[in-house]
């Protein structure tokens, strides 16, 4: 079946630079993508979400770039600070209808930021 | 506000025990969602349910079984455990898109 996968298994920033997270997906029917953060212990929290209409959506200090064209997706973190580690997710969903919201995941990225 | 609920956080099966996952909502959310976490793995949908008294297989539905008891509530029973549902089971719910998650279940099968 389709899947969502990340390019970089693990990320290694100082505390104060930007971090950029990056997932390829292989759907071309998907139509929503969210990033998650999951630390240690927890489950996955949400961060932010994009729409297949867009290319582009900014929150607190995180971003989300879509280009549709390639297939990917990225989560730019501005700052990064110690309490952004944490291994982040990419999710897509394709499914239309009531069954809107399953989401396929992709295998994470570990995100470490030294002090 | 509690968010999402998950009983119990850790348990250990032998191998041919059963039990029940619980998991209840307090968001008034039409969607559930059972999925797995291996390690270094991503999450994979289990079992959901789109709103009240309907459940659909997700990817990973086989040694699994779901009741949506009633809008909040929706269980993951495992009949027969194998060592192979050795795993982090999380719960969620949903009104559309946006799924906010439990803490989890710690489950290992010897």
């Amino acid at each position: 079946g389709e899947s969502v996968g990340l390019h970089l298994p693990t990320l290694s920033v100082q505390e104060g630079d930007n971090s950029i997270i990056n997932c390829a997906y292989s759907n071309s029917a998907s139509d929503y993508f969210i990033w998650y953060k999951q630390e240690s212990g927890k489950g996955p929290q949400f961060i932010i979400d994009i729409r297949s209409n867009m290319d582009k959506r900014q929150g607190q200090r995180v971003t989300v770039l879509l280009n549709k064209t390639v297939k990917h997706l990225s989560l730019q973190i501005a700052a990064t600070q110690p309490g952004d580690s944490a291994v982040y997710f990419c999710a897509e969903s394709s499914a239309g209808g009531t069954s809107y919201g399953k989401l396929t995941f992709g295998q994470g990225t570990i995100l470490t930021v030294h002090p | 506000n509690a968010g999402v609920t998950q009983t119990p956080k850790f348990q250990v099966l032998k191998t041919g025990q059963s039990m029940t996952l619980q998991c209840a909502q307090d968001m008034n959310h039409n969607s559930m969602y059972w999925y797995r976490q291996d390690p270094g793995m991503g999450l994979r949908l289990i079992y959901y349910s789109a709103s009240e008294g309907t459940t659909d297989k997700g990817e990973v539905p086989n040694g699994y079984n779901v009741s949506r008891l009633n809008k909040r509530e929706f269980s993951l029973r495992l009949e027969s455990a194998a060592p192979s549902q050795t795993s982090v089971y999380f719960c969620a719910s949903s009104e559309i898109y946006e799924q906010y998650f439990g803490p989890g279940t710690r489950l290992t099968v010897t």
